[in-house]
């Protein structure tokens, strides 16, 4: 299996675009969960997903935020406008069957809002 | 989940045994201590778990405390390529009904010296 794939591994816009960003897990895994890093705050849970139904999403930091899974091997993290406070690197990791399973991270898609 | 404490940074020599202390005097009965470790620029990688045991497999030995305060994960020969930030989390077990998502303290620098 390939792993987590995201895409694009680099993204730089300006502020006021959309971003969307990618996620492919693991076939068979049936949690999904986006995550995002940063200096100041660490790596943190933004959403997450089980069979494609969003199942927490507390850590969403706002309504410019919005995530997706519209079948079980595609989700998408979408901002709407960008501000350069959510430059982060933005991870997507499945894991199998239940959460509490080991998660397997994407290499990650750094964004940059100028 | 319980909350580590973890020291911010630790040196080792290349081809010793890195030893990583970890605090988590809260733990409950049902909590796992999970291991992940992030190598630059890369998404988190799973490396051990366990809940009283000790416990091993091909990258580290997981020691856990006979009460459970605190374990000490083992990288018996550490090489450069082992130079990463390394987390240690507990969490509950699987079905005990806890949160999905990994909540990632500051961690661990490890840094690997030739």
């Amino acid at each position: 299996d390939a792993g987590v794939i995201q895409s694009p591994r680099h993204e730089v816009t300006e502020m006021g675009q959309e971003v969307t960003l990618r996620c492919k897990p693991i076939s068979g895994h049936d949690y999904l969960f986006w995550y995002r890093q940063t200096m100041m705050r660490g790596l943190e849970l933004l959403i997450y997903f089980n069979n494609n139904v969003p199942i927490d999403d507390s850590g969403m930091p706002e309504d410019r935020f919005s995530a997706k899974m519209p079948n079980a091997s595609f989700s998408t993290l979408k901002i709407q406008p960008s501000e350069p406070r959510d430059s982060a690197v933005y991870f997507c990791a499945s894991s199998l069957r239940e959460g509490q399973e080991t998660q397997y991270f994407g290499p990650g898609t750094r964004l940059l809002v100028l | 989940d319980a909350k580590t404490t973890q020291p911010p940074s630790m040196d080792c020599a290349e081809g010793r045994a890195a030893n990583l202390p970890c605090n988590h005097s809260t733990i409950s009965g049902n909590e796992y201590v999970y291991w992940y470790r992030q190598i630059h620029s890369q998404g988190p990688q799973y490396i051990i778990h366990g809940l009283k045991n000790n416990e091993t497999n091909e990258m580290a030995s997981l020691i856990i405390t006979e009460d459970r305060k605190s374990s000490t994960l083992i990288l018996p020969h550490a090489t450069l390529r082992d130079t990463a930030v390394y987390y240690c989390i507990v969490r509950v077990a699987s079905g005990g009904g806890g949160a999905d998502g990994l909540t990632f303290g500051k961690g661990t620098h490890l840094i690997i010296q030739p």
